[in-house]
Formats: structure tokens, C-alpha cells, sequence
């Protein structure tokens, strides 16, 4: 079973703090998606990461796929209450990327309270 | 800004009936999917549709359920006669001109079957 971990499943944490959240699996992938999920919203995606070591900014959360294309962390500076959310990553095993194929994690719920 | 929109929001049915749950995918894409995730876990994968054809399906895509695209905007997912365990939140996605391509969800739709 081709599995894709997210860890820490819950976190909850006072506005201004830093927070890494990983994806974490046993598999190589080919590419590696996070999405943020809102409360009866979809899944909106925030970036999409290809080569191994890659390191992608997007204002405060830096995304990263590590050199071995296992695994992924997100790391947001100076949390606010707007990044509040489910943050899902997904990891694609088709070299294309294909969406038909994508893994998902469970998850990281992330609270920023103010 | 374009967006992929659903309806019915929330469905509640009896086992055995029959449910549609429909999307309208941004007018100019050309790849369309349906996910579902049922409570306390993952997206999953269920089927994509493509030139008026299914691409591909999962394995919990069995004969209960059905895609069409019958004019040139509505995207639909038919399940036959519900059962308890379809209980769930359906996403439809769509994606450009390439299958590798940003996903876009809707809002999803809550089907309750009891």
C-alpha cells in the first residue's frame, strides 16, 4: 500500500509562532502537491514540487521535497489566524504528474489562535 | 475568477436510493474527476473523464456508479442505490489542457445516506 504520512495530525499554536508540519512515506514520488483545505471549502492547492531538495517559497510558507523525493515538509513563519486550516499534501508516482493518480495524506489540522 | 461549482450542497437519502450530484468544472478546461472523502480520511480517487469518456476508475468506482457529461457544461456523478458506507463528501475537479495540470475543486457535496 503506497502510503503518504502527515505528521503532526493536530496542532494548535499561538499567533506569531513558527510550525513545521512533514509528509512522510516510504515511496519515491515523482512530484508532490500541498493543498490547504478550509471547512466545507475544497482542496485549494498551494504548490507543487518536482525535483528532489527543491526548496519553494510562497510568502511565509517554505515547502520542501527531500533529495530522495520521499517526503515534503511545510514550514509557516509568524502563523496567523488566516493560515488556520487543513494543510493535505498529495504525491503523484507518474513521472507526467498525473492527477488521475494522485496519493493523499490524512492531513494536518493546524488552529492559530489569535 | 473562475471556479468549479457544485449542487447540491448537502443531500441526505435513503439507502437504496438513487442520488446525482452535479458540477459545472471551469468552462474551459477539458479534464474532469470526481473525489470523495469520507469522514476521518483520505481523499480518494474516483474516476476522470476525459473526451467524453471515462480515462480511468478506481476500484471503488464499481458498476453502482456512473459519469456523464450530457450537455456542455454539467459534469454528473450517479450512484445507483446508495448504501450506508457512501456516505461522504464528494469533490468534482477540473484541470485544463493538460491532465497534469492545476487541480480545481469545487465545494464538494455532502451526501448522507441513512
Amino acid at each position: 500500500t503506497q502510503l503518504l504520512e502527515q505528521s503532526p495530525q493536530f496542532l494548535s499554536i499561538q499567533e506569531g509562532e513558527n510550525l513545521t508540519v512533514y509528509c512522510n512515506s516510504s515511496s519515491v514520488f515523482s512530484s508532490l502537491q500541498w493543498y490547504r483545505q478550509e471547512p466545507g471549502e475544497g482542496p485549494v492547492l498551494l504548490v507543487t514540487v518536482v525535483t528532489g531538495g527543491e526548496v519553494k517559497k510562497l510568502k511565509r510558507l517554505t515547502f520542501q521535497f527531500g533529495d530522495a523525493r520521499k517526503d515534503s515538509s511545510l514550514h509557516i513563519t509568524a502563523a496567523q489566524p488566516g493560515d488556520t486550516g487543513l494543510y493535505l499534501c498529495a504525491g503523484s508516482k507518474t513521472r507526467a504528474g498525473n492527477n488521475r493518480k494522485l496519493i493523499w495524506g490524512l492531513g494536518t489540522s493546524l488552529a492559530v489562535n489569535p | 475568477e473562475p471556479e468549479v461549482t457544485q449542487t447540491p450542497s448537502h443531500q441526505v437519502t435513503q439507502m437504496g436510493q438513487e442520488v446525482i450530484l452535479r458540477c459545472v468544472p471551469i468552462s474551459n478546461h477539458l479534464y474532469f474527476y470526481w473525489y470523495r472523502q469520507i469522514l476521518g480520511q483520505k481523499v480518494e480517487f474516483l474516476v476522470s473523464f476525459y473526451n467524453n469518456e471515462i480515462s480511468e476508475k478506481s476500484e471503488i468506482f464499481d458498476d453502482q456508479f456512473s459519469v456523464e457529461r450530457p450537455d456542455g457544461s454539467n459534469f454528473t456523478l450517479k450512484i445507483r442505490s446508495t448504501k450506508l458506507e457512501d456516505s461522504a463528501m464528494y469533490f468534482c475537479a477540473s484541470t485544463g489542457r493538460l491532465a497534469v495540470g492545476e487541480l480545481f475543486f469545487g465545494e464538494g457535496s455532502r451526501l448522507t445516506v441513512l
